[in-house]
């Protein structure tokens, strides 16, 4: 039972490009997030996904598209990265609906964008 | 709105020492509150928490009250350890919404 796993852990873009970030878990969970974390502003969230097939925005969806075209993955895009995005980037995901504040989170992946 | 405020760190402790890190909140509703932690390298693992006024969660070592009266969640430990050294954010969700929304997060280090 791995959890969930994040790909990749760490990633250099330039501006301009884009990339996609892995999420992946094992336990079955309904609900998946994507959070960014930076210095002094804690976590917040990116987008969110209640169930397969749907996606929602959390409190900083601007620059991102996230899709979850299966349960077990959510995927998180940089159509264009900036380097206002550089960042590191949790994915978490939770059990069911009532138990969204029991969240699982990935390691992490490192993004500088220069 | 609803936002969690949380102390600035970071918190440098002796080992055996006793640590105390301020929380308070702001809620429209009737919040659930919670303790994660992060230690180096890792995610955020859920520590403890509480879903009503006067609960005290407690976990390894940990404890937090829900205090209504104040809008607090502190989190203390009587005796820290080096393996404690890490990261804790406070964080709340409202009834029938599928969010945590975080503090900033404290960060706790522990000296031999």
């Amino acid at each position: 039972n791995a959890g969930v796993t994040q790909t990749p852990k760490f990633r250099v873009l330039k501006t301009g490009q884009s990339m996609t970030l892995l999420c992946a878990q094992d336990m079955n969970h309904e609900y998946m997030y994507w959070y960014r974390q930076d210095p002094g502003m804690g976590l917040r969230l990116i987008h969110y996904s209640v169930g397969e097939g749907t996606t929602a925005k959390g409190e900083v969806p601007d620059g991102y598209n996230v899709s979850r075209l299966k349960k077990q993955n959510f995927l998180l895009g940089l159509e264009s990265a900036a380097p206002s995005q550089t960042s590191v980037y949790f994915c978490a995901s939770s059990p069911e609906e009532g138990r969204s504040w029991e969240q699982y989170f990935g390691p992490g992946t490192r993004l500088t964008v220069t | 709105g609803n936002s969690v405020t949380q102390m600035e760190g970071p918190v440098t402790l002796s080992e055996e020492a006793f640590l105390t890190i301020n929380c308070t909140y702001t809620a429209t509703g009737y919040p659930s509150l919670f303790w994660y932690v992060q230690y180096p390298g890792e995610g955020l693992q859920l520590l403890l928490k509480a879903t009503k006024a006067d609960d005290k969660g407690s976990n390894k070592g940990f404890e937090a009250t829900y205090r209504k009266e104040t809008t607090s969640f502190h989190l203390e430990k009587g005796s820290v350890q080096v393996s404690d050294s890490a990261v804790y954010f406070c964080a709340l969700t409202l009834y029938n919404t599928d969010k945590l929304i975080f503090g900033t997060g404290t960060r706790l280090q522990v000296f031999p």
